[in-house]
């Protein structure tokens, strides 16, 4: 299985709610990623789990919320986001095998709008 | 800090013609460099890898280059097809950060 998985794909949330994003993947990455992009622009890393520990927060606003539960899943949480955090947010893993080559497979993302 | 630019942001060539993208970098040293296809509201797909003691690195219709000196990685589709119209992002690798570079959207004109 070499696949990430994605849900929801798309998702509209109000400024006052709160809902998650989740990733998973099976493939034995240790290290996955949270990414945001905005249309005609590149991703932007947001969060590193490595290990399931957060290693990298690339100054995100606390209105997001990361966690990893175990090795194969990924969320974020979101609350009290506003309507510039519209944006795909991309999930990624890799296998950070320390052999200092790594590559990353992305999911599809979740799109999402903020009213 | 690192950047990383891609020229132009998009291109327009005719099929069958020879698609050539650059990424330029400054302010880093990767021992590699990554080059990914993202098809719109898709991730990105990884394509190819090439480490800094490899010149050129070939997968089917695809070429890439590095050149530590200039900075500079070509990337080179042969034989384009309406397909392979998309954006090309070039990454590069520092620990277990990835910096992608600005992006350049291809569209190969049938």
């Amino acid at each position: 299985d070499t696949e990430v998985t994605q849900t929801p794909k798309h998702l509209v949330m109000g400024m006052t709610n709160k809902k998650s994003l989740k990733c998973e993947q099976h493939m034995g990455h240790r290290a996955m990623y949270w990414y945001k992009q905005k249309a005609k622009k590149p991703p932007e890393l947001m969060f590193v789990y490595s290990y399931e520990k957060l290693s990298i927060n690339e100054s995100v606003p606390s209105r997001f919320s990361p966690e990893c539960p175990n090795s194969s899943l990924l969320n974020l949480h979101l609350h009290a986001l506003q309507p510039e955090d519209s944006a795909l947010y991309l999930c990624a893993s890799s296998q950070a095998s320390g052999s200092g080559i790594d590559t990353q497979y992305f999911g599809p993302g979740t799109r999402l709008t903020v009213l | 800090s690192q950047k990383i630019e891609q020229n132009s942001e998009a291109l327009n060539i005719q099929e069958g013609k020879t698609a050539t993208l650059t990424c330029n970098y400054t302010n880093y040293s990767p021992a590699y460099l990554q080059w990914y296809r993202q098809d719109p509201g898709r991730g990105p797909v990884f394509l190819l890898l090439i480490r800094e003691n490899e010149k050129e690195k070939r997968k089917e219709r695809l070429k890439v280059t590095f050149d530590t000196t200039l900075k500079q990685s070509l990337f080179h589709i042969t034989a384009s097809q309406p397909a392979d119209s998309a954006t090309y992002l070039c990454a590069l690798v520092s620990g277990n950060q990835f910096y992608f570079g600005t992006g350049t959207s291809l569209t190969v004109i049938p």
